[in-house]
């Protein structure tokens, strides 16, 4: 079974700063995916970034990367410049490759960008 | 392309009642996922098709629990005999076999949900 725990219910930053969310992993499988969800207020969720575990390099999409450390099973999310409309829920999620398709999410991360 | 559409977004039932809930996926998206959102959670999955064909399902799928899709386009869940446990977002995904230009593979997109009360 996947687990993704993180260990961060809340957390804020002020606008244009930087901002660390964690997340954790356990599976046995060595093919699969990680990915970070976004999910505002009343608003529905949307994939920010994702991250093949076959690959070495960290995922970037603009102000967002991550640290995927593999062998210590981490996945961090960092937001880069933050903006106002950053503010949401922000869910690790993991899926493990083959004809499992499931998505198994972690607890979420509420994120406030304060002005 | 009008993303993964749910219908309702909101639902007030009676304990007892049965509900409805349907999704339309992205055009030519093959996979459908359903999950259950409930509050201070992450979503949890349900069950998943690929075209008509169910796949997978969820220990969290009671036998109250039936969802179908059944020309492999539109979805829908149903829940018989409701509980007040059964209050919860109930989130719609579906994702590409094979990956559009401009799409990501192994990419799953989200619906805004159906949001259900149970009194």
């Amino acid at each position: 079974a996947q687990t993704v725990t993180q260990s961060q219910p809340e957390m804020s930053v002020q606008e244009a700063e930087t901002v660390t969310l964690s997340c954790t992993y356990d599976t046995s499988e060595s093919n699969y995916y990680l990915f970070w969800y976004k999910q505002p207020p009343s608003r529905q969720m949307i994939l920010v970034i994702r991250q093949e575990a076959y690959k070495q390099q960290n995922a970037t999409e603009n102000r967002f990367s991550v640290n995927f450390q593999k062998a210590a099973k981490s996945f961090s999310l960092k937001i880069s410049d933050s903006q106002l409309g950053d503010t949401a829920m922000y869910f690790c999620a993991l899926r493990v490759g083959g004809s499992n398709y499931k998505l198994t999410f972690g607890k979420g991360t509420l994120l406030t960008v304060n002005p | 392309d009008t993303g993964v559409s749910q219908d309702p977004r909101h639902k007030i039932t009676k304990r007892g009642q049965n509900v409805t809930f349907r999704c339309d996926p992205i055009s030519e998206h093959n996979r459908l996922y359903w999950y259950r959102q409930t509050l201070g959670q992450g979503p949890e999955f349900l069950t998943y098709f690929q075209n008509e064909a169910q796949l997978e399902k969820s220990r969290l799928l009671s036998d109250r629990f039936s969802a179908e899709r059944p020309k492999g386009s539109f979805s829908t869940l149903e829940i018989q005999r409701t509980e007040q446990g059964d209050s919860a977002m109930y989130l719609c995904a579906s994702s590409p076999q094979l990956a559009r230009q401009g799409e990501a593979k192994n990419i799953q997109y989200f619906g805004a949900g159906t949001r259900l009360s149970v009194l």
